[in-house]
């Protein structure tokens, strides 16, 4: 149980286009979702935290207005990396929180890549 | 934000031998979790020891914390190649549906 699925797993556009990354928890509800960014060998940097229902708290640094997060259920959050830019190329992942239990579970993450 | 250091960087290893990593954190925290990423793909969750705990076991895995000292140690026994990974430690400063800060990852590399 508890597994999250994360879409498109790796995904190449052009600068100044708009990319969009869900994550769904497949088997139950996320009261919360969490949304990372890794850079090659590096360590995950919390992005923001979503909760169904509300606006996304965001990481100090992190611009609201170019990743726009929504989270429609308690089953799905999305990413929308808005005019993206070559410096926006990283690994993005989304963890999901299950009620009453501290760990976390991963999408398998996605590639961006933007020439 | 990061929480800390986490060392070695990397660790290459041969197959049946321990593996050991430290994980050093800077804030308050409410338990501490390991977590194991395949390269290119996200984190599994492995074993998580609370704040008021000081050393925990799991199959081939045993943690330590050491709250005084802000730090903490995974012990892989009798490794294998398919541990292969990167290792983080994350700690939680609240209790359950709050997001985990992750240490910098120690890459152990498990050669047959």
């Amino acid at each position: 149980g508890a597994v999250v699925s994360q879409h498109p797993s790796r995904v190449i556009c052009k600068s100044g286009t708009s990319v969009k990354i869900e994550c769904r928890s497949l088997d139950f509800q996320a009261t919360t979702m969490f949304w990372y960014r890794q850079f090659p060998k590096q360590s995950l940097m919390l992005m923001a935290t979503s909760n169904e229902g509300s606006k996304a708290t965001y990481e100090q640094g992190v611009e609201k207005d170019k990743f726009l997060i929504n989270h429609a259920s308690l089953t799905l959050s999305t990413l929308t990396v808005t005019s993206a830019h070559p410096e926006d190329s990283s690994f993005y992942i989304c963890s999901a929180s299950r009620a009453s239990e501290e760990k976390l579970f991963f999408g398998s993450g996605t590639q961006l890549s933007v020439l | 934000s990061q929480q800390g250091e986490e060392d070695p960087q990397a660790l290459s290893i041969q197959e049946g031998e321990n593996a050991t990593m430290n994980c050093s954190y800077k804030t308050s925290i409410n338990n501490l979790q390991w977590y194991r990423q395949n390269s290119g793909r996200g984190l599994v969750h492995l074993i998580l020891i609370r704040s008021n705990e000081r050393e925990k076991h799991s199959g081939r895995l045993r943690v330590t914390l050491d709250t005084s000292k802000k730090s903490s140690s995974l012990l892989i026994t009798a490794s294998r190649a398919a541990d292969t990974a990167s290792y983080f430690c994350a700690t939680s400063a609240n209790q359950a549906g709050t997001a985990l800060i992750f240490g910098k990852g120690t890459t152990l590399s498990v050669s047959s």
